[in-house]
């Protein structure tokens, strides 16, 4: 069965340190990724997206992830995060080849920054 | 583009009560889902249209719940009757199959069934 899967269910980390958030995906072939956010009481807003090409792809607000095939991982990072970084942030992915099929959603990483 | 939107934004039920939630996804977007967020199971994919015609509605928990999609710009969630166990956020979502696929998210429904 397809599925995505957040290792962490919180992280900690301090203002201004890096950030890393592990991804996992288990799909038959390799399917389009995604990064969203959710701030309380909000949907949920893009970050980023892989579909091909260039394994490290950027996104907004200074987020990158990186698409590692052997690893079936697409990890996300900030070099420095901000306090507004404060969120829950869900890993998505999304057969390949075209079709209206769903997301599936990890459980999502709640994200805790200490000041 | 004003986005997904959904309305409302809050509703507060008594059990056994109707339940319509609304949603108008982006115009230009033929796919249309509904997700289901809650503690226990995260981001639950409920049922989705393409071109306004229902694909898949394996998500959907039980009879109680049907969705519609009468046209390109809206669609309704019901549940009836309503239970307590409902209770949860409830995100429309809209995209566009053959072009760039991801998913914009409308700012959800927050259902308690009390």
């Amino acid at each position: 069965a397809q599925s995505v899967t957040q290792p962490d269910i919180h992280i900690t980390v301090s203002e201004g340190a890096s950030l890393e958030l592990r991804c996992n995906y288990s799909y038959g072939a390799t399917p389009y990724l995604f990064w969203y956010v959710q701030s309380p009481g909000q949907g949920l807003q893009l970050l980023l997206k892989y579909f091909s090409g260039d394994t490290l792809v950027q996104g907004i607000k200074g987020f990158e992830a990186e698409f590692k095939r052997s690893q079936s991982s697409f990890n996300l990072r900030k070099p420095s995060v901000h306090w507004s970084d404060a969120a829950e942030y869900f890993c998505a992915a999304l057969r390949s080849g075209g079709g209206a099929d769903g997301l599936t959603f990890g459980k999502g990483t709640h994200l805790i920054i200490q000041p | 583009d004003a986005g997904v939107i959904q309305s409302p934004r809050h509703e507060v039920t008594e059990m056994g009560q109707e339940v319509t939630l609304r949603c108008k996804p982006i115009s230009g977007h033929n796919s249309l889902f509904w997700y289901r967020q809650t503690m226990m199971r995260g981001l639950e994919l409920l049922i989705y249209f393409n071109n306004n015609v229902p694909i898949d509605d394996s998500g959907m928990p039980e009879d109680r719940f049907s969705a519609k999609m009468p046209n390109a710009s809206f669609s309704t969630l019901k549940i009836q009757p309503s239970e307590p166990r409902d209770s949860a956020v409830y995100f429309c979502a809209s995209s566009r199959t053959g072009g760039s696929p991801e998913a914009f998210f409308g700012q959800g429904t927050r259902l308690t069934v009390v």
